[in-house]
């Protein structure tokens, strides 16, 4: 079993809509990471948290550490949305990142 | 502030063939990661260098990957002979030492086909 575990693996929905993707994880973390990752393969780091909730334009990010559970929600969802979406987490006294497989998210217009 | 710069973006080769990977981190950071990641899969971290030195290289498969970092800045990943299961996006990615959480910042990274 993969100490990350994203849900869904594969998410299409309308223009739009609210999307919620789910992280879940099995070993104690010091903080994790929501990636973006385009079809050209570069990523880009969207929040690193540690607790609560963060929030930028139309993304937020919450986590819950004593559930071990992380969702990324993203309100009123574009094309441009369109990309694999990656947990990770540095695992507690390490500087060492354990990537979740990724949600690959479709958004259709 | 300059991103992290990798080259190239692409490449293609037969199986048996070597290549190079070439990456520069953003000034001043001083830990520097490479990565495989094959199709659908997350990132998986083949190497890691504190400055000029390796911290973790438990999942490099040593008999074809080599990778160095001679003066802690750049950093060239080689493999040599390439395989078909080697075809994959290659990450690097740097990070600010001693920053507790570790912030990473990725580069475009290069895609390789192993024909």
């Amino acid at each position: 079993k993969n100490e990350v575990e994203q849900s869904p693996q594969n998410l299409t929905a309308q223009e739009g809509e609210f999307i919620t993707i789910n992280c879940s994880y099995s070993v104690g973390i010091s903080a994790l990471h929501w990636l973006q990752q385009h079809p050209g393969g570069g990523i880009v780091s969207l929040f690193m948290l540690s607790s609560g909730k963060k929030k930028h334009g139309r993304l937020i990010a919450t986590i819950n550490i004593q559930e071990k559970h992380s969702s990324l929600h993203i309100t009123a969802s574009h094309p441009r949305d369109s990309a694999v979406y990656i947990c990770a987490v540095i695992i507690q006294g390490a500087q060492k990142l354990v990537f979740g497989q990724g949600t690959r998210l479709t958004i259709n217009p | 502030e300059a991103g992290v710069a990798q080259s190239p973006r692409y490449k293609i080769i037969e199986k048996r063939q070597s290549v190079a990977f070439w990456c520069n981190p953003i000034s001043g950071h001083a830990t520097l990661y490479w990565y495989q990641q094959i199709l659908g899969q997350g990132p998986k971290l083949l190497i890691q260098f504190q400055n000029n030195g390796v911290v973790d290289d438990s999942q490099l498969p040593k008999d074809r990957f080599s990778a160095e970092r001679l003066k802690g800045v750049d950093s060239t990943l080689k493999i040599q002979p390439a395989k078909l299961e080697d075809s994959a996006v290659y990450l690097c990615a740097s990070s600010v030492r001693d920053k507790r959480y570790n912030e990473q910042f990725f580069g475009p990274g290069t895609r390789l086909t192993v024909l």
